[in-house]
């Protein structure tokens, strides 16, 4: 398995309050994915970091910032929680970003429930 | 906004059956095509890509694809209890700046019965 960890593993806040989710790999890839998986939607790219320090918006960026201060770690914040943002969130990291050879492996996720 | 379609399911076939999912994307620039399985409560595993037309084999696994109708299917042959999964399609943005970015679609779920 690659070497990628999430933190909290669950987790259950409350409306408004500020949330963060800890992404952590040790296999030095240069890409990283922040995904939320809802019912009927599949995956859906929050956001992405192409570098430390570079990060990009996803499909659905809306109440989500990060931050990458180190390869190893990509942080995602809920600003403020929202019950619409009751998810399973799952971390990617990938070595290459050619189309061809992009296998993006995935950590085990965080579920979060926003009362 | 790019999309990927997958069949609708559940899909059910029993033991021994050859189970077909099928992908359709709307960006015909996409390059390379992935199918991914997601055990219930686990995260997604990679199981194939392709980006040629054509067919790719893998064990009990091919992946066809053909760019010209914009369709990726994934047959698995001789089907199997442990089969049993949700299927994601991926399809990879097109463009030198896209970071190895993935659309997925919403999942196929595959039931074998015995």
């Amino acid at each position: 398995d690659a070497g990628i960890t999430q933190s909290p593993r669950h987790k259950v806040t409350e409306t408004g309050t500020p949330v963060t989710l800890r992404c952590h790999q040790t296999e030095n890839h240069r890409y990283m994915y922040w995904y939320r998986q809802d019912p009927g939607h599949g995956l859906r790219l929050i956001h992405y970091s192409y570098g430390v320090k570079d990060t990009d918006k996803g499909e659905v960026s809306d109440g989500y910032s990060v931050s990458r201060s180190k390869t190893e770690d990509f942080l995602l914040t809920l600003e403020s929680a929202t019950s619409s943002q009751t998810s399973v969130y799952f971390c990617a990291i990938s070595e290459s970003r050619l189309a061809r050879t992009n296998e993006q492996f995935f950590g085990p996720g965080t579920r979060l429930t926003v009362l | 906004q790019k999309e990927v379609e997958q069949n609708s399911g559940p899909l059910s076939v029993p033991e021994g059956a050859i189970a077909s999912l099928n992908c359709t994307y709307s960006d015909r620039g996409s390059q390379s095509f992935f199918w991914y399985r997601q055990y219930s409560g686990k995260s997604p595993e990679l199981i194939m890509f392709i980006y040629s037309n054509g067919d790719k084999e893998d064990g009990r696994f091919t992946a066809q694809l053909n760019k010209a109708s914009q369709y990726v299917s994934l047959l698995i042959r001789d089907s199997q209890p442990s089969d049993s999964a949700t299927y994601l399609c991926a399809v990879t943005d097109a463009g030198g700046t896209s970071y190895g970015k993935l659309t997925f679609g919403q999942g196929t779920i595959l039931t074998v019965h015995p």
